[in-house]
């Protein structure tokens, strides 16, 4: 079975432009989280989306936004970038029944530069 | 909140001696834990679960975990440390009563000496 897929791995951008990070999860997960990693950090929430629906949301500015399509895959947008968005980007789903675990399902991530 | 306190951002153990990595979690309701490993240029790998079953969670590689209520912790243990753990790994907690997010914490990386 395919696990967590995100596009593109490597991408690099100036300063001030505009990225769109993709992600699909595994068959059957509802749930997208997405995670900002910054070199030498855990991972830091972002966002969380289940049945197409905004659960969660970390402390980000507006500039990032995400959404979730009926698929259940999901779109990480981030606006007018600055130097410090440079991260790995991860996706994560999850298999909710009923009650939400916690448990993620990772992908190898976008490595986002920003310059 | 909940939040998640890894003690030392370094461990380094020599090829066969035990393992020892410590968390210290804070939550307002009882939560759930995990473990997480990533190896260089990769995504999160799961290790380990607690969701409010056994209190002694093992799980992959041969690793463990106990939940201790009165100490808010949930060290990772391993007896004897093999060359292919040294990575970076990573405590997390979320909320078990409905919360959709996940808290990671600051990370520990292992180092094993042969």
């Amino acid at each position: 079975d395919a696990g967590v897929t995100q596009s593109p791995t490597h991408l690099i951008k100036t300063r001030g432009q505009h990225v769109t990070l993709r992600c699909s999860p595994i068959s059957g997960h509802k749930s997208v989280s997405w995670y900002q990693q910054v070199l030498g950090q855990g991972p830091q929430f972002i966002f969380q989306y289940y049945e197409k629906e905004e659960r969660g949301r970390g402390n980000f500015p507006d500039r990032f936004s995400a959404r979730q399509f009926p698929n259940y895959s999901s779109e990480l947008n981030v606006n007018a970038l600055l130097l410090g968005d440079s991260a790995l980007y991860l996706c994560a789903s999850s298999p909710i029944s009923g009650r939400y675990t916690g448990e993620l399902f990772f992908g190898e991530g976008s490595r986002l530069t920003v310059l | 909140a909940q939040s998640v306190t890894q003690l030392g951002s370094h461990v380094s153990v020599s090829e066969g001696a035990l393992v020892l990595l410590r968390c210290n979690y804070s939550s307002s309701v009882p939560p759930y834990l995990f473990w997480y490993v990533q190896y260089p240029n990769q995504g999160l790998q799961l290790l380990l679960k607690y969701t409010s079953a056994a209190t002694l969670v093992k799980g992959i590689n041969g690793f463990e975990a106990e939940f201790k209520k009165s100490e808010t912790s949930f060290h990772l243990t391993k007896p004897s440390a093999h060359m292919s753990d040294a990575a970076e790994y990573f405590c997390a907690v979320s909320e078990g009563t409905g919360g959709f997010k996940t808290i990671f914490g600051a990370g520990t990386r292992l180092f094993v000496k042969a």
